[in-house]
């Protein structure tokens, strides 16, 4: 059974880098196949990409906020780690991490298993 | 990047009634477009991809449909359980793209 978890600060100040961990149960991403991808929804509103990473560490970032994004896999603690730079009051959001598999294309990417979410609000 | 706009913003229906959401993308995606559930403080739930295939365990009251720019979301008769927000997302594109969401709310 396919579970993901996130964990993370609830709170961070504004300029502050959020890192946010992932982690993975029911599969590997040393698994050809596989991958992780990060989406946040700020309250109320509209789910929005972030960043995806793959089973080879190929890694994308959503065009928004790329140069603020880092994604990560440490395959030996079957975890993905995001971090965030700058972060800013519009940046509170829920942050979920998702699973993926590549089996319609490597590009083709959708998200079948989530985590629960993480709410991280960004205040002074 | 590939806009997807979903209509209507909010739909009112009474349980038992059909449920008729669209999606609409501002470039072909052939087939490649995802439906998810989303309920009040949990996370969204596959229910389908491909435009048409069902995801595991989604029962078969709901129903996609379309290619190309034009989808729709059916669910033939709504349950207590269904009354939720639901997001289209197309991944035709490698920069894949959610759409603003439709609230399916309770008459």
């Amino acid at each position: 059974q396919i579970t993901l978890k996130e964990s993370g600060p609830t709170l961070v100040k504004p300029t502050q880098t959020l890192r946010l961990t992932c982690t993975l149960s029911g599969f590997s991403l040393s698994t050809r196949g596989m991958g992780v991808g990060w989406i946040r929804q700020p309250p109320g509103k509209a789910l929005e990409w972030l960043a995806i990473v793959y089973w080879d560490d190929d890694k994308r970032y959503g065009p928004s906020l790329k140069s603020r994004l880092t994604i990560s896999k440490d395959t030996s603690r079957n975890q993905v780690v995001l971090t965030m730079t700058n972060m800013d009051p519009v940046d509170t959001a829920t942050y979920f991490c998702a699973h993926f598999n590549e089996n319609t294309g490597y590009y083709r990417v959708y998200f079948d298993y989530w985590g629960q979410g993480t709410l991280v609000t960004v205040s002074s | 990047e590939i806009v997807l706009t979903q209509s209507p913003g909010t739909l009112s229906l009474s349980p038992g009634e059909r449920a008729t959401l669209s999606c609409r993308a501002s470039q072909s995606v052939s087939s490649y477009l995802a439906w998810y559930q989303q309920k009040p403080g949990q996370a969204p739930r596959l229910l389908i991809s491909g435009a048409s295939t069902r995801a595991t365990g989604i029962p078969d009251r709901f129903s996609g449909s379309g290619s190309g720019t034009d989808f729709t979301l059916t669910i033939s008769r709504l349950e207590p359980e269904d009354f939720a927000v639901y997001y289209c997302q197309q991944y035709g594109n490698p920069l894949f793209t959610f759409g603003p969401g439709t609230k399916v709310a309770i008459k």
